[in-house]
């Protein structure tokens, strides 16, 4: 299978506890994006890198949430002292860029995340 | 400030009826339009796009959407839907260069398509 894949798919955890999520992008794309879905709304963007570089990240990434793209392949988001609110689908996908020319962003299957 | 919004949030048709799904967005510059689709238990995956160019756009599936630039709008179609077209739909913008290409979702648009 040569699409984005996510792990773990589901994750749950209590209050207080760090979790960590891996994506693996599709090969040779150097665009990564994190979103996050909450139930009933659309995935809203959280960060993205260029690359192993860290471009922009949303508000909506609290100074518990830090992601990183070591070597420019996979990424990993961590989220420390996890809230209940922290409670999502939270969505990796991956694009080529070349020059100011993109291609659309394909999506991995997610990790649920619940916190108790 | 950029944002997509989806007019209808369940929309449950029987199969054969004609769907129209409603999508208008706000956004200053080039716009690039897309129409994802999630079926249950599966990841979103692209339907259509619009980058340019001739404005009703012909995805998978037998769906197709036409950008209206004079109403910010990009609304999804089908004549005719089956069962298997029972999931949730987001309609999405993309930013320029400069913004990183992120996407904008809208809220998504479940719908049911009852055999």
């Amino acid at each position: 299978d040569t699409g984005v894949s996510q792990d773990p798919r589901h994750k749950i955890t209590k209050r207080g506890q760090n979790v960590t999520f891996r994506c693996d992008p599709i090969s040779e794309h150097n665009r990564l994006y994190w979103y996050r879905q909450t139930l009933g709304q659309g995935p809203e963007f959280l960060t993205y890198f260029q690359n192993e570089a860290q471009l922009e990240k949303s508000r909506l990434l609290s100074d518990r949430f830090s992601a990183e793209r070591p070597k420019g392949s996979f990424s990993t988001l961590e989220i420390q002292r996890t809230e209940q609110g922290d409670s999502a689908m939270y969505l990796c996908a991956s694009s080529l860029i070349r020059g100011r020319k993109f291609n659309e962003q394909f999506f991995g299957p997610g990790t649920r995340l619940t916190v108790l | 400030a950029q944002s997509v919004s989806q007019h209808n949030h369940h929309v449950i048709l029987s199969e054969a009826a004609s769907l129209e799904l409603g999508c208008n967005y706000s956004y200053g510059g080039t716009v690039n339009l897309f129409w994802y689709v999630q079926y249950p238990g599966q990841h979103l995956q692209l339907l259509l796009k619009y980058f340019s160019g001739d404005p009703l756009v012909k995805g998978i599936k037998g769906f197709e959407a036409e950008f209206i630039k004079s109403k910010f709008s990009f609304n999804l179609r089908k004549p005719s839907v089956q069962w298997s077209d029972t999931a949730e739909y987001f309609c999405a913008v993309k930013t320029g260069y400069n913004q990183g290409g992120k996407l904008i979702f809208g809220q998504g648009t479940e719908l049911s398509v009852k055999p």
